[in-house]
C-alpha cells in the first residue's frame, strides 16, 4: 500500500512567518508530486507541482523535494490570513502499468492576524 | 478555457437507492479521475477513465462505477446506496493519463440518509 503522511496539525502561525508543511511518501520510484490547497467547503486547488529534487518558488511559495529521503515540503513566506486552509499533498505511485495520485491526508494552516 | 463542471452539485438520497453523478473536463483534457473525499478517510481514489476507457481503479466495491463518453465527459454510477456512500465526489480532469497535473471540478455533496 503506497503511503503519503503529512505530519500532524493543526498549524497556526502568526501572519507573516513563514509556514512549513511537510509529506513524506513510500513509493521509492514516485516521479511527480503536488501541493493542492482547499479551503473550507472548495475543492482541492493546485498551487504547486515539483518534479526534479531541489527547490522550486512561485511567489511566496516554495516546493522542496529529496528524492532520498522521500520527502517534499510546502514552505509559504509572508503567511497572510487569506493562506488558512487545508493543504494536501499528492504523489504518483505505480499501480501494475498505471500510475495514480494518492493524497494525504491533509494538514489545516490557520494563519493568525 | 473553463474549468471543471460537475453536476449535479448537491443530491440526498435513501438508502438502497442509485445515483448518477456527471462531470465534464477542461476542453482538451482526456483524462477523468474520480474520488471520494471524506472527513475520516480524506481524498481515496475511485477510478480514472481516459478515452473511454478505465485506466486505474482504486478499492471501492463493485456498486462504484463509472464511464467515459467520445467527448470526455464522464459519469459515476453508485448502487444500492449505503449510509456510508455520504461525501463529496470530486472529479478531476488531466491532459493526459496518469500522474500528471489534475485540476479538480466544485465537486458533488451527496448525503444518503
Amino acid at each position: 500500500q503506497k503511503e503519503v503522511e503529512q505530519n500532524s496539525g493543526p498549524l497556526s502561525v502568526p501572519e507573516g512567518a513563514i509556514a512549513s508543511l511537510n509529506c513524506t511518501y513510500s513509493d521509492r520510484v514516485s516521479q511527480s508530486f503536488f501541493w493542492y490547497r482547499q479551503y473550507s467547503g472548495k475543492s482541492p486547488e493546485l498551487i504547486m507541482s515539483i518534479y526534479s529534487n531541489g527547490d522550486k518558488e512561485d511567489g511566496r511559495f516554495t516546493a522542496q523535494l529529496n528524492k532520498a529521503s522521500q520527502y517534499v515540503s510546502l514552505l509559504i513566506r509572508d503567511s497572510q490570513p487569506s493562506d488558512s486552509a487545508t493543504y494536501l499533498c499528492a504523489v504518483n505511485s505505480l499501480t501494475g502499468a498505471n500510475s495514480k495520485l494518492t493524497f494525504g491526508k491533509g494538514i489545516t494552516l490557520s494563519v493568525r492576524p | 478555457k473553463a474549468g471543471v463542471t460537475q453536476t449535479p452539485r448537491y443530491l440526498i438520497k435513501t438508502r438502497g437507492q442509485q445515483v448518477t453523478l456527471s462531470c465534464s473536463p477542461i476542453s482538451g483534457h482526456r483524462s477523468v479521475s474520480w474520488y471520494q473525499q471524506t472527513p475520516g478517510q480524506g481524498l481515496q481514489f475511485l477510478f480514472e477513465y481516459f478515452s473511454e476507457t478505465q485506466r486505474n481503479k482504486g478499492n471501492f466495491p463493485g456498486r462504484f462505477s463509472g464511464r467515459q463518453f467520445s467527448n470526455s465527459r464522464s459519469e459515476m454510477n453508485v448502487s444500492t446506496l449505503e449510509l456510508g456512500d455520504s461525501a463529496l465526489y470530486l472529479c478531476a480532469s488531466s491532459s493526459s493519463s496518469g500522474s500528471h497535473e489534475q485540476y479538480f471540478g466544485p465537486g458533488t455533496r451527496l448525503t444518503v440518509t
